[in-house]
């Protein structure tokens, strides 16, 4: 079964400073993998994500991510951040959903509070 | 180009009465997913609709159920309401055919059972 473990619930960090949201996955089939921000009270914004190929995938706002198969890991980097880079941050594994047009279905860890202070 | 879209926004509910959250998936998508947020946990999936049918079901038990209409939208149905149903619920879409792409979420509809 595919299941995804974030390692930190809490990351404070001061502005400009970097900063590194690990992520770690169990799945017996390939994978895809994503980052999604949550800001206060909104839904769930993609911010990057791995389906193949480099494995150093950047998306929007400056974040990276590397996805690392041997260590079962997809840890999400920001070089400097911002205070408005504060919120709720969610890796996910997407799994198969038999039957539909293969978009599948997505499994989200619990969720790591990235708290930026000035 | 309006994105998902999802009412109501917020609502309270008295504990065993029933819920219907409705859902407009993106333009052009035809597969849609509901999630629900617990406070503080990672959003889990419930179900997913495609061609009007339910397609794979996540652990949630039988008072939760949705229906897709022929314009892809979407409603999600809750019976019975217990407190532990207060939640976040997302609805989510995305585009017909290959693994790659990418799965928009609305803003979700806040339920609060009391």
């Amino acid at each position: 079964a595919q299941s995804v473990t974030q390692l930190d619930s809490q990351v404070p960090v001061f502005e400009e400073a970097p900063v590194e949201l690990r992520c770690n996955y169990s799945s017996s089939v390939s994978v895809y993998l994503f980052w999604y921000v949550q800001y206060p009270n909104q839904g769930l914004q993609l911010l990057l994500k791995y389906l193949s190929g480099s494995t150093l995938v950047k998306g929007i706002n400056g974040f990276e991510a590397e996805f690392n198969k041997s260590q079962t890991s997809f840890h999400l980097r920001k070089p400097s951040v911002h205070i408005s880079d504060t919120a709720e941050y969610f890796c996910a594994v997407r799994v198969p959903v038999h039957g539909s047009s293969n978009t599948g279905k997505l499994i989200f860890g619990q969720g790591t509070t990235l708290q930026v202070k000035p | 180009d309006a994105g998902v879209t999802q009412s109501p926004t917020h609502l309270i509910k008295t504990r065993g009465q029933q819920v219907t959250l409705r859902c407009s998936p993106k333009s052009g998508h035809d597969t849609v997913s509901w999630y629900q947020q617990a406070l503080g946990q990672g959003p889990q999936f419930i179900f997913q609709y495609y061609e009007e049918e339910e397609r794979q079901r996540g652990n949630f038990p039988d008072r939760f159920s949705g229906h897709q209409f022929p314009n892809y939208s979407s409603e999600l149905n809750v019976n019975a309401l217990l407190l532990g149903d207060s939640a976040l619920y997302l609805c989510a879409s995305s585009p017909l055919g290959g693994s790659g792409n990418t799965i928009y979420f609305g803003e979700g509809s806040w339920l609060t059972v009391v």
